[in-house]
């Protein structure tokens, strides 16, 4: 069945650095894929919606500047956290549809921790 | 969008029939009802999904209310690997941005051998 890889699965980075999160659709091809962020113990919180060859669409109260997204093919998009701060360290995770958009597909998820 | 009501957590033995409440009492006419679990430390998993009638697929049975208005999700004989926590999630198709999965508290389910 249809796959979406995050990469990496873990990553810790120093206060102040930036770190840049990969989402693949593995065997289709995807237009649109979701950034979706987790703190322990609570439910999943929609980032924003990136889409293919335009800019991504964020939600109310996610900053566009420091969670930069790009999404350059039809198969891979990126989420970038820029100047992070210990508070952003959280369960990172991405999702993608396969055609029709009737199912979606996440990824494994990536844990950022910030030091 | 629709929202929907579930138990923060139910507890069941190995072996057992689990069921899994969701109250969607606001559901519309063209809003399917999707069900996905997430294991610890992963990222979400679909499990099922329907609108009318009740469904069957190898990993669980979803029982629609006849009016809509609630579903159960049941799992036939729970294993320790159903722990995890299952989202009842509606989306209607017609909608732009139906993809986009918003998601509510869950119900965690605990597994005791």
């Amino acid at each position: 069945g249809a796959v979406v890889s995050q990469h990496p699965s873990w990553v810790i980075c120093k206060s102040g650095t930036s770190v840049k999160i990969e989402c693949r659709s593995l065997d289709f091809q995807a237009t649109t894929m979701f950034w979706y962020r987790q703190f322990p113990k609570q439910s999943l919180m929609l980032m924003a919606t990136s889409n293919e060859g335009s800019k991504a669409t964020y939600e109310q109260g996610v900053e566009k500047d420091k969670f930069l997204i790009n999404h350059a093919s039809l198969t891979l998009s990126t989420l970038t956290v820029t100047s992070a701060h210990p508070e952003d360290s959280s369960f990172y995770i991405c999702s993608a549809s396969g055609a029709g958009g009737n199912t979606i597909y996440f990824g494994e998820g990536s844990w950022l921790t910030v030091v | 969008d629709a929202k929907t009501t579930q138990p923060n957590s139910m507890e069941s033995n190995e072996e057992e029939p689990v069921h899994l409440p969701c109250n969607h009492s606001t559901i519309s006419g063209t809003d399917y009802i999707h069900w996905y679990r997430q294991l610890p430390s992963q990222g979400p998993e679909y499990v099922i999904h329907g609108l009318t009638s009740n469904v069957n697929n190898r990993m669980a049975s979803l029982a629609i209310a006849e009016d809509r208005k609630s579903s159960t999700l049941i799992l036939h004989r729970a294993t320790l690997r159903d722990a995890a926590v299952y989202y009842c999630i509606l989306r209607d198709p017609g909608n732009t941005g139906f993809q986009k999965l918003v998601f509510g508290t869950g119900t965690r389910l605990l597994v005791s051998p």
